[in-house]
C-alpha cells in the first residue's frame, strides 16, 4: 500500500522559512516511473501545484513561486523535503504531498495534508 | 503556463441526475488531462487520468472524454457520496496546473 505523510510546523511567522517533510512508503524514490509532488490549497481556494522531483533528481517548480521553493529527496530515508522561504499570510494553506506517475503525470495517491498557518 | 478553466463553477443536482463538467485548456494538451474529486477535510482522489482512463476502484458511473483543449467529466447517475468539488489538471507540461474547481451540491 502506497502512503505519504507530511510533517512540519503548523504555525510559522511571516518572513520565516517553511520546511515540510514527506515520508513515503510502499514505493521507492529510486523508482523511475514515479516521483513526488507538493500541492497546496489555501482555505476556500483551488488546488495549486508547487513542485515535483523524480528519481533522476529532475525537479520542476511553480512559475510564480520558483524563487522561493526548493525540493530535495533523501532516498535512503524515503523522504522528500520542500522548503519555502519568506512566508506570508497568503501562504496559509493545506499542503499535500503526493505521488506523481511519470508517464502521464497524474497524481495518486495524496497524503492527508497538513495545515500551515502563517501568522505573527 | 497553461491556463485551465472549468464550467460551471458550481451546480446543484439531485441523486440520480446525470452531471457533466467541462474543462478547457488555453492550448492543446493532447490527452494529458486528469480529474480529481475533493471532499472537505479529505485528500483529493484521482478519478480519471489521460482524459478517459479509469483509475482503479473508481465507480463506473464516472467517465471522461475529450482531447486537445476541451474535456468533460460525466457522472451518469449522481450518488449521495458524489457531492464534492471536482478539479481538472493538465499534465502536458510543467508547471502542472489545475482548474478552479466545480462544486457539486445537493439540490
Amino acid at each position: 500500500q502506497v502512503t505519504l505523510k507530511e510533517s512540519g510546523p503548523v504555525l510559522v511567522k511571516p518572513t520565516e522559512t517553511l520546511t515540510l517533510t514527506c515520508t513515503v512508503s510502499g514505493f521507492s524514490l529510486n523508482n523511475a516511473t514515479m516521483g513526488v509532488s507538493w500541492i497546496r490549497q489555501p482555505p476556500g481556494k483551488a488546488l495549486e501545484w508547487l513542485a515535483h522531483i523524480f528519481s533522476n533528481d529532475k525537479k520542476s517548480y511553480s512559475t510564480s513561486l520558483k524563487s522561493r521553493l526548493t525540493i530535495s529527496k533523501d532516498t535512503s530515508k524515503s523522504q522528500v523535503v520542500l522548503t519555502m522561504t519568506n512566508m506570508d499570510p497568503v501562504d496559509t494553506a493545506t499542503y499535500y504531498c503526493t505521488r506523481i506517475i511519470a508517464a502521464a503525470r497524474h497524481i495518486d495517491p495524496w497524503g492527508q495534508g497538513t495545515l500551515v498557518t502563517v501568522s505573527s | 503556463d497553461i491556463q485551465m478553466t472549468q464550467s460551471p463553477s458550481s451546480l446543484s443536482a439531485s441523486v440520480g441526475d446525470r452531471v457533466t463538467i467541462t474543462c478547457r485548456a488555453s492550448q492543446s494538451i493532447s490527452s494529458y488531462l486528469n480529474w480529481y474529486q475533493h471532499k472537505p477535510g479529505k485528500a483529493p482522489k484521482l478519478l480519471i487520468y489521460a482524459a478517459s482512463s479509469f483509475q482503479s476502484g473508481v465507480p463506473s458511473r464516472f467517465s471522461g472524454s475529450g482531447s486537445g483543449t476541451d474535456f468533460t467529466l460525466t457522472i451518469s447517475s449522481l450518488q449521495p457520496e458524489d457531492f464534492a468539488t471536482y478539479y481538472c489538471q493538465q499534465s502536458y507540461n510543467t508547471p502542472i496546473t489545475f482548474g478552479p474547481g466545480t462544486k457539486v451540491d445537493i439540490k
